[in-house]
């Protein structure tokens, strides 16, 4: 059954630093998303990306976030400069239609120390 | 700002009995629900969705309906079992915002536990 990848599952880095999350979608899925959950509260959206550009984008989507696909096949989450509230799980998602159902990945758990 | 909320945190069922998630709404532009299952260290897995044009939904033993005019949703899972064992969270978006690929917003979930 086709699924969602991320890489890394964890990952660690110093406040201040960049970080990349990195997410294979589905592969004939045209809508990509990023969610994060800090721990112990509820799942938030953050962006959604469709045809090459940002499709709609919450208040937590800062400047210090951005997304891209540099290829046909990668979805990436960079956070510039982390801060310690940037430590949560983040969730990559897919959909082959808008309002269809998300397929999410595992998550990738962030740290920022 | 709570928009989505599911008031209780935990609830526990017997199996073979019926477990009913419930999930109240303050925004009436929503028109598209979802509950969506979270195992732990496993993303969220999209269970069952209901648009607001219907009262009901049904796939197995998983049923959603919605009430538009209490702003209220619930799902039920008919007969329980072991390994519904996990956190439901009650989502909704809106169609109408910009059409484009709009978030969801989910609650803070319920954690199911099915008592052998």
């Amino acid at each position: 059954e086709p699924e969602v990848t991320q890489t890394p599952s964890h990952q660690v880095t110093q406040m201040g630093q960049e970080v990349i999350l990195r997410c294979v979608p589905i592969s004939n899925h045209l809508y990509f998303y990023w969610y994060r959950q800090i721990l112990g509260q509820k799942v938030e959206f953050l962006v959604s990306f469709y045809n090459n550009e940002i499709s709609e984008k919450s208040e937590i989507f800062d400047d210090q976030f951005s997304v891209e696909r540099p290829d046909g096949s990668n979805f990436t989450l960079k956070i510039r400069s982390t801060k310690l509230e940037d430590s949560a799980m983040y969730f990559c998602a897919s959909s082959e239609v808008v309002t269809g159902e998300l397929f999410f990945g595992e998550g990738s758990r962030l740290t920022v120390l | 700002d709570q928009q989505v909320k599911q008031n209780s945190p935990s609830l526990s069922v017997q199996e073979g009995r019926i477990s009913i998630l419930n999930c109240d709404y303050t925004n009436s532009m929503f028109d598209y629900f979802l509950w969506y299952k979270k195992y732990p260290a496993e993303g969220p897995t999209f269970l069952i969705s209901i648009s607001s044009i219907k009262d009901k939904n049904e796939d197995g033993r998983f049923t959603v309906f919605l009430n538009k005019s209490a702003k209220h949703l619930s799902l039920h899972i008919v007969p329980s079992q072991p390994g519904d064992s996990a956190v439901y969270f009650c989502a909704a978006s809106s169609t109408f915002s910009g059409g484009g690929a709009d978030g969801l917003t989910f609650g803070k979930g319920t954690h199911l536990i099915i008592q052998p």
